[in-house]
């Protein structure tokens, strides 16, 4: 149980237009979505937390208008990168919190999407 | 914030040996301290959650501690395999606020055959 699906895998786009990356909770209700960006070789580094029904929460030094998050369904979040530019490059990765966990069941933590290679060119 | 160091970016050992992997953070808060393991080109997928209160947690060949004192955990892989082979996460989970992850950096494990 607790999978999230995450489309497109990958994505090549051209300078200047939007991509739009989608984070599915598959067998759960997820409230709350996570999304993260990372570079090669580093670790993942939280952008915003995704609220269903209200406005995100993005963390410092990510700016809202480039990365826009809707989260309008208790299964549905998506992430659009607007004017996309060469340096928006990364590996995009959603996660959602294990319902379970808590609740005296094995303990599953987050669960990830597969992520997103975006390239921008 | 958390701050989270993962100390060793690459480790090679050979197969049957344990690996271990440190992890060590600086802030303190109420926390729940999970592992999670990446392949390439792939998300995370979580292995283990061990709280504060929680000295050592097993699952099969997999076992972590968690030292609140020391502001550390240790993750084993015991008579590893080369399929272990992969970057290892480690991760806090703060138990206030939006409760999301903090990552350190990763520990590439190279588990040679």
């Amino acid at each position: 149980g607790a999978v999230v699906s995450q489309h497109p895998s990958r994505v090549i786009c051209k300078s200047g237009t939007s991509v739009k990356i989608e984070c599915r909770s598959l067998d759960f209700q997820a409230t709350t979505m996570f999304w993260y960006r990372q570079f090669p070789k580093k670790s993942l580094m939280l952008m915003a937390t995704s609220n269903e029904g209200s406005k995100a929460t993005y963390e410092q030094g990510v700016e809202k208008d480039k990365f826009l998050i809707n989260h309008a369904s208790l299964t549905l979040s998506t992430l659009t990168v607007t004017s996309a530019h060469p340096e928006d490059s990364s590996f995009y990765i959603c996660s959602a919190r294990n319902p379970n966990l808590g609740r005296g069941i094995s303990n599953y933590g987050y669960t990830f999407g597969s992520g997103t290679r975006l390239t921008v060119v | 914030s958390q701050k989270i160091e993962q100390n060793s970016e690459a480790l090679n050992i050979q197969e049957g040996k344990t690996a271990t992997l440190t992890c060590n953070y600086t802030n303190y808060s109420p926390a729940y301290l999970q592992w999670y393991r990446q392949d390439p080109g792939r998300g995370p997928v979580f292995l283990l959650l061990i709280r504060e209160n929680e000295k050592e947690k097993r699952k099969e060949r997999l076992k972590v501690t968690f030292d609140t004192t020391l502001k550390q955990s240790l993750f084993h892989i015991t008579a590893s395999q080369p399929a272990d082979s992969a970057t290892y996460l480690c991760a806090l989970e703060e138990l206030a606020g939006r409760r999301a992850l903090t990552f350190g950096s990763g520990t590439r494990l190279q588990v040679q055959p």
